[in-house]
């Protein structure tokens, strides 16, 4: 898998738009783009996935620059419930037989303040 | 469905003894992952299981450790004898490559807290 890069911590102030960078400049072709995160104790939770279209779902919203190297994910209107350790991660295609396995890296710890 | 299951939530162990970590994976699921999650480490794989046969091992961290899958609804992962530095959040995940997102679910996790 793609290693990625992404800044270990950010603020956002609530109700404003976060977004979080990733570098992942060795992605492959085959490689999609996942975002993760962990909330305080909790099992990592997946926000959104894109391979090179932007994509946007009821959470968030995920850009992906045309030479894929990079990603942004936009949380629109940042609550407090959103603070949170948010992954980065590439992944081979589905149908590739190591499909399923995820490199976390350190993450970025957002925190939305009031 | 209600996710993927662990149990227990919380171990408290001594050092020396067995300590075993339970999953119950999304029914319909054919992946099931085992992860370790320390603050010095971040989010380690372990060993992953395809249709209940172990994939890939190559991040369980020595002879202590060992997962098993009897079935397609449960697995284990069992630290005989534990040491202090096993102390961790163990999560367990299933997925699955048929649906449309290839999502992988995780469970709640187990705190480990040898002593």
């Amino acid at each position: 898998d793609a290693k990625t890069t992404q800044p270990p911590s950010m603020d956002c102030a609530e109700g404003r738009a976060a977004n979080l960078p990733c570098n992942h400049s060795t992605i492959s072709g085959n490689e999609y783009v996942y975002w993760y995160r962990q909330i305080h104790s909790q099992g990592p939770q997946y926000i959104i996935h894109g391979l090179k279209n932007n994509e946007t779902n009821e959470m968030a919203s995920l850009i992906i620059t045309e030479d894929r190297k990079s990603s942004t994910l936009i949380l629109p209107h940042a609550t407090l419930r959103d603070t949170a350790v948010y992954y980065c991660i590439v992944r081979v295609a589905p149908y590739n037989t190591n499909a399923g396995k995820s490199t976390f890296g350190d993450g970025t710890t957002l925190t939305v303040k009031p | 469905d209600a996710g993927v299951i662990q149990s227990p939530r919380h171990e408290v162990t001594e050092m020396g003894q067995e300590v075993t970590l339970r999953c119950k994976p999304i029914s319909g699921h054919d992946y099931l992952f085992w992860y370790r999650q320390t603050m010095m480490r971040g989010l380690e794989l372990l060993i992953y299981f395809n249709n209940n046969v172990p994939i890939d091992d190559s991040g369980m961290p020595e002879d202590r450790f060992s997962a098993k899958m009897p079935n397609a609804s449960f697995s284990t992962l069992k630290i005989q004898p534990s040491e202090p530095r096993d102390s961790a959040v163990y999560f367990c995940a299933s997925w699955t490559r048929g649906l449309a997102k290839n999502i992988q679910y995780f469970g709640a996790g187990t705190r480990l807290s040898v002593l």
